[in-house]
């Protein structure tokens, strides 16, 4: 396992398409997290899971997004109806933890570029 | 939420010595996390703080005081490789396990 995959690498797409991302964790990892990252600004939250439970979403996160992970496994994040401004860096990252708290740090992947046009 | 602040750009010559620092405010603190992000690259992780005083781990050091609500990271023996951004991030309770993140300050590594 080299660390947690995303694909695709860059998206580029017209305004009103639907796209989907994929991201698979390190395997093993529990909990995994998205987040948006615009230029020169720190990743935004999105939403995480935990297995295949996702318990928590930004209100960043609007009706158009939705993300799944069936399996507890690999998941993905669609955006229905894209707009200009949802053109980003959508990255993934995934962590383990046991019981209600984690000290290990979140590992990220490569993330996706997605420009809407 | 919080509100996590830190300084935008940063420039520091090779060899020096430059401490970058971070304030929050949150309820639920939970341990703070500094990452390093090379520009078009996925955040990679520093250091983990979740009590008070220093952590040392090579050249890098990350301090925190909760009762300030401050963190800092301090870069020692500069290299070039070093010039990227440096992101604070705060793991909240109240706000789940997710982390947090501030806008990065951009560190320059001159000659």
């Amino acid at each position: 396992d080299t660390g947690v995959s995303q694909n695709p690498r860059h998206k580029i797409t017209k305004r009103g398409q639907n796209v989907t991302f994929r991201c698979d964790p390190i395997s093993e990892h529990n909990r995994l997290y998205w987040y948006r990252q615009t230029l020169g600004q720190g990743p935004e939250f999105l939403t995480y899971f935990q297995n295949e439970a996702q318990l928590e979403k930004s209100r960043l996160l609007s009706d158009r997004f939705s993300a799944e992970r069936p399996k507890g496994s690999f998941s993905t994040l669609e955006i229905q109806r894209t707009e200009q401004g949802d053109s980003a860096m959508y990255l993934c990252a995934s962590s383990s933890s046991t019981g209600e708290t984690t000290n290990t740090e979140a590992f990220f992947g490569q993330g996706t570029r997605l420009t809407v046009v | 939420g919080q509100n996590i602040d830190q300084p935008t750009e940063m420039t520091a010559t090779e060899g020096a010595i430059v401490q970058i620092n971070c304030t929050y405010q949150t309820s639920g603190f939970n341990g703070l996390f500094w990452y390093q992000q090379h520009a078009g690259e996925a955040p990679t992780f520093l250091s983990y703080n979740v009590l008070d005083g220093l952590e040392e781990k090579g050249r890098f050091s990350s301090f925190l005081s909760r009762s300030k609500g401050y963190s800092y990271l301090l870069l020692k023996e500069l290299q070039m490789k070093d010039s990227a951004s440096y992101l604070c991030a705060v793991r909240d309770l109240n706000s789940g396990y997710a982390l947090n993140f501030g806008k990065g300050t951009s560190l320059l590594v001159t000659p």
